[in-house]
């Protein structure tokens, strides 16, 4: 498989749950990024890894919780989530995270809390 | 700050139309710019980039040419089709710094046949 793919693609949660959402990038990257897109705000970028570490953390409420077990996996942990936590989450890989360099992204994880 | 706007959508054209998606950014300094899209159920793919004043990127009939004397990168393409229906964003980013992408609201174009 190639690119990046993003496991689930959908999830419904209720506002007690926990889950967690993946990313897996197969391009040989070492950064990698968290994005939420609502419906009525632009993308905005949540957590960015660079080598397994973080480097930001867009101001992001503890119930995200990120985790970068390796260059290749993304996986982000979701508990006590709110109805306007319902988005679609992107995951994207580059080559490094301090050069201007193209992000690739993955399809998305369709996230709605009840 | 930084930032990027994009004309509202949605942007409504009959097939073999000609395209323009205005970009305007406000940055200190001088970021690269970049048009992502985005087709129904899918996550983004990157359509071109430039990374310089006055530079054009192109691809799949697309246009856009980093202006920085009027701080845009406005999308264009000569004869849109039906399969161009999509979200498009307009993004920058600086080098030297966190890669950190600034997007747009995005844009929404449909073409009619």
């Amino acid at each position: 498989e190639t690119g990046v793919t993003q496991t689930p693609r959908h999830l419904v949660m209720g506002m007690t749950n926990k889950k967690s959402l993946k990313c897996e990038q197969h391009l040989g990257h070492n950064a990698m990024y968290w994005y939420k897109q609502s419906a009525k705000k632009p993308l905005e970028l949540m957590f960015v890894y660079n080598f397994k570490e973080q480097t930001e953390n867009n101001s992001v409420p503890s119930r995200f919780s990120p985790e970068c077990p390796n260059s290749s996996h993304l996986f982000l942990h979701l508990h006590t989530l709110q109805p306007e936590d319902s988005a679609l989450y992107l995951c994207a890989s580059s080559p490094r995270d301090r050069e201007s360099e193209t992000q690739y992204f993955g399809p998305g994880t369709r996230l709605l809390v009840l | 700050g930084n930032s990027v706007t994009q004309m509202e959508g949605p942007v409504t054209l009959s097939e073999e139309a000609f395209l323009t998606i205005n970009c305007t950014y406000t940055a200190t300094g001088y970021p690269s710019l970049f048009w992502y899209v985005q087709y129904p159920g899918e996550g983004l793919q990157l359509l071109l980039k430039a990374t310089k004043a006055d530079d054009k990127g192109s691809n799949k009939g697309f246009e856009a040419t980093y202006r920085k004397e009027t701080t845009s990168f406005h999308l264009e393409k000569g004869s849109v089709q039906v399969s161009d229906s999509a979200v498009y964003f307009c993004a920058l980013m600086f080098s030297g710094g966190y890669n950190k992408l600034i997007f747009g609201a995005g844009t929404r174009l449909a073409v009619h046949p």
